[in-house]
Parts: structure tokens; sequence; C-alpha cells
């Protein structure tokens, strides 16, 4: 079964732009997670989607937000982009039952 | 949101002993324990967990113990060999359990000392 999958891998971006990243599941897994990493602030929750319904939400500014597609693929969008949102950017995926395995990640660089 | 603290943020043993994580959280509604092994450049990788209902857990080397009335919960690895060494992190549900999304802790950087 193939793993979770993560577009773009890596992505360079100037302040002020927006961003959009995607993440595949793994087949049959309906709920995506999203994280974000960074040395000073570890792994952070951003947001979890299942069945296309956002369920849970962490501590981030509105500038930060998600979509699921009825086939559970998930997107994350970050708009007016800020130096502090350079990070590495991980989606997990599971069968909303806690369990969930992570993606490669899409490491983002705001310049 | 859950609040989940890991101690030690390194830990360095000899090849062949044993090492222990610890972690504590704060929400007495959690249910669900997970620990992520992560290399260098790769993603963090599920290695164990534990749910509310079980005290401890084994996997070969690798065991997870969990103390619901202190709110803490362990992992220990014995016999490290030197495929150990990596950053491992423990977690709990956000939100106290019911949907996914987790809160991690700071991560423990594990050397192996040959």
């Amino acid at each position: 079964k193939a793993g979770v999958t993560q577009t773009p891998r890596y992505l360079i971006k100037t302040r002020g732009q927006q961003v959009t990243l995607s993440c595949s599941p793994i087949s049959g897994h309906r709920s995506v997670s999203w994280y974000q990493q960074t040395p000073g602030q570890g792994l952070q929750f951003l947001f979890e989607y299942f069945s296309e319904t956002q369920r849970n939400k962490g501590n981030f500014p509105g500038r930060f937000s998600g979509r699921q597609f009825s086939n559970s693929r998930s997107e994350m969008n970050v708009s007016t982009l800020e130096l502090g949102d350079s990070a590495l950017y991980l989606c997990a995926s599971g069968r909303g039952q806690e369990t969930q395995y992570f993606g490669p990640g899409t490491r983002l660089l705001v310049l | 949101g859950e609040n989940v603290e890991q101690h030690p943020s390194t830990l360095s043993v000899q090849e062949g002993d044993s090492a222990v994580i610890k972690c504590t959280y704060s929400d007495s509604a959690s249910n669900y324990f997970p620990w992520y092994k992560q290399e260098l450049g790769k993603r963090p990788q599920l290695i164990i967990d534990i749910r509310s209902n079980v005290g401890e857990k084994k996997d070969q080397r690798i065991a997870v113990t969990l103390n619901k009335t202190a709110k803490h919960f362990s992992l220990h690895i014995t016999e490290t060999q030197p495929e150990d060494s990596a950053v491992y992190f423990c977690a709990a549900p956000y939100s106290g359990g019911g949907a996914d999304g987790l809160t991690f802790g700071k991560g423990t950087h594990l050397i192996i000392q040959p």
C-alpha cells in the first residue's frame, strides 16, 4: 500500500505571497492532519480534516487554512507569507482513530 | 488544547544499555499516546502507541508504560543499537480524544555511543 505523499517537496516564496500545499493520504484513510515543524517550536498541530469536515484546529492565525476533498486528498493554504512561516509542513493520515502516519513533508522557505 | 512535556531533551547512552524517555500530559480525557522516531531529514515514524485501557505495551526492544493517575507515560528502549540514534517524540490527542490531531513533546535527541 502506498504511503502518504506530499507535493511539492520544496518551495521558495517571498514575503506577502501565498502558497498551497497538497497531501494524498494512504488509501482508505479519511483523516488528514497538518503540522508545522520548526527547530524552535517543534511539531505543532495546525488542523485536522475527516470526511471533508474540519474536526480540530490548532492555535494558528487565520492565514493558515485547509480543505479536504471527497477523495480524502487535502490541501493547506498559507496567505500573506511571513519569514516565520519557513518550516517543514507535514501531513499525516489515519482512519480517524488517532493512529497517524506521516508524509515526507514540504519544506517551505520564505525570503 | 493538551500540553505535553518531554524529558530529557538529549540522552546519551552506551550501545547495549537501556534508554528511558518520559512525558507528562495535562488533559485527563486523553486516551491515546503514540511515540514517533524521526531520523535526520526524514519523516516522523510511528514506533509504538498505547491506549488508556492498558498500562504497558511491548514490541521487541521497545516498551511503553502509562500511568493515568499521574498523567505520565514513558518509552523504554533496551539493548540500544546505533540505528536507535534519532529524535524521539511523544504525543497525546490535541483535544483530549475523539478527533485526530496530536500535541507533541519537544523531542529527545537520543545518541548511542559506540
